[in-house]
């Protein structure tokens, strides 16, 4: 039963585009989004998230969109950079105060320069 | 750099054999919790430890155990070796109370023969 999704396996994006990875939940009881960046022999990297009060964070170039009724979230990274080249995985928890994650199964995005 | 190691980076063994994986966090991280990650999958929840207690546990049987000491290092064990355990095995740390404080290491790979 997967209860976070990420429907996209790989993205490509031209350098300076904007990429926009999409995420879907199941669980309603979910309550604070996270989204980590992971590069090759490296563990997961925190990049940014939501509370469910909101429905937008922002966090220089990365923006994390948030639309509960329809328990999706999508995260924009505009300009996109060759850097940004990872795999971005999409997590979920009950709470902010709750560290079990229940992540997604990543989304490989590569920056064509 | 995350100041989360975990040792080894790579460990082969056969079915039915006993493996233990170690972490060492960061000075004050109290929690420290374990993932397994399969192959094209994203991070799934083992359990999570406070002060040296567990805290929580997700879906895996009682073959997988830990232990967590006051030095800030911890073992994830897993006894009676499965094909399907093969897996990169992903510490988590964090001084306690948020999800989105939580700093992984860069993982064991760990293959069942």
């Amino acid at each position: 039963d997967q209860q976070v999704k990420q429907n996209s396996p790989s993205l490509s994006v031209q350098e300076g585009r904007i990429s926009i990875l999409n995420c879907d939940y199941t669980n309603s009881m979910f309550d604070y989004f996270l989204w980590y960046k992971k590069y090759p022999a490296e563990g997961p990297t925190f990049l940014i998230s939501i509370s469910s009060i909101k429905d937008k964070n922002e966090d220089g170039r990365f923006t994390v969109f948030l639309n509960k009724s329809a328990k999706h979230l999508s995260l924009h990274i505009v300009p996109s950079q060759p850097g940004d080249s990872a795999v971005y995985f999409c997590a979920a928890s009950a709470s902010r105060g709750n560290e079990k994650l229940t992540f997604g199964t990543g989304t490989r995005l590569t920056i064509i320069p | 750099e995350t100041g989360v190691t975990q040792s080894p980076t790579h460990l082969i063994k056969t079915r039915g054999q006993q493996v233990t994986l170690r972490c060492s966090s960061q000075s004050g991280h109290n929690t420290v919790s374990w993932y397994q990650q399969a192959l094209g999958q994203g991070p799934q929840f083992i359990f999570q430890y406070y002060r040296e207690e567990e805290n929580g546990r997700g879906n895996f049987p009682p073959r997988f155990s830990g232990l967590q000491f006051p030095n800030y290092s911890s073992e994830l064990n897993v006894n009676a070796l499965e094909l399907d355990d093969s897996a990169l095995y992903l510490c988590a740390s964090s001084p306690g109370g948020f999800a989105d404080t939580q700093y992984f290491g860069p993982g064991t790979r760990l293959t069942v023969l």
